[in-house]
């Protein structure tokens, strides 16, 4: 299995502002993913992060506003960028381990003022 | 992309009840998993289940691929089984897309 680490675990950010999440997984996974969660809603992914070349979005995400790193096969970031109050959510990271099985990270709650 | 419906997406039992939970997609996939989100949030990896049947104590669950479904059965329900259970699909592109989930509450 996979052990995954968020940081920060919450934050209250001003519109306009940017913030950077970051997820550490202990072992080596072989896919990093970045989720976003509205509040009593599925999980929506937003990109797969690939080890030291641009990350994969999906429809409706851009780099531009949800940049995303991945310097290593342990540890990705992923910043929201400009926010605006539509982008207050909990945004998760994951890894696909040698099982191919998907663990995820506790999450970040972001509030959006 | 993948669609991937669960139902139902509300259930309430007693303690000791048993239930089943199904999650129906609309094209072949590579992988599935069945997750239960915490009361906290917190996303716990409950079966990795592409195809066939697999148990863990009270907890099994069927993947019928040919036919795009998959039921999860819990047994005896607990207080500690409350939450949100979803089923994840992966595409021949690696991409993942979630269920829409079923909210379980157990109660006393």
């Amino acid at each position: 299995s996979a052990v995954i680490s968020q940081k920060p675990s919450r934050d209250i950010c001003q519109r306009g502002t940017s913030l950077t999440i970051q997820c550490q997984v202990d072992s080596q996974v072989t896919m990093m993913f970045w989720y976003r969660q509205q509040p009593g809603q599925s999980l929506t992914l937003i990109a797969t992060a690939n080890q030291g070349s641009e990350a994969t979005y999906e429809s409706g995400f851009v780099i531009d506003k949800f940049p995303i790193s991945r310097p290593n096969l342990t540890f990705s970031t992923l910043t929201v960028s400009n926010m605006s109050p539509e982008d207050s959510s909990i945004y998760l990271c994951s890894g696909i381990g040698p099982d191919y099985e998907q663990y995820f990270g506790p999450g970040t709650r972001l509030t959006v003022t | 992309g993948i669609q991937v419906e669960q139902s139902p997406p509300d259930l309430i039992l007693q303690e000791g009840a048993n239930s089943t939970l199904r999650c129906n997609f609309s094209d072949s996939v590579n992988n599935l998993q069945w997750f239960h989100q915490n009361p906290w949030g917190q996303l716990i990896n409950l079966f990795y289940i592409p195809s066939g049947t697999k148990q863990n104590g009270r907890l099994s669950a069927t993947t019928v691929a040919t036919e795009r479904y998959s039921l999860l059965y819990i047994s005896s329900s607990q207080t500690t089984d409350s939450g949100v259970y979803f089923c994840a699909v992966e595409n021949t592109g690696n991409q993942f897309y979630f269920g829409t989930g079923t909210s379980l509450t157990v109660i006393p």
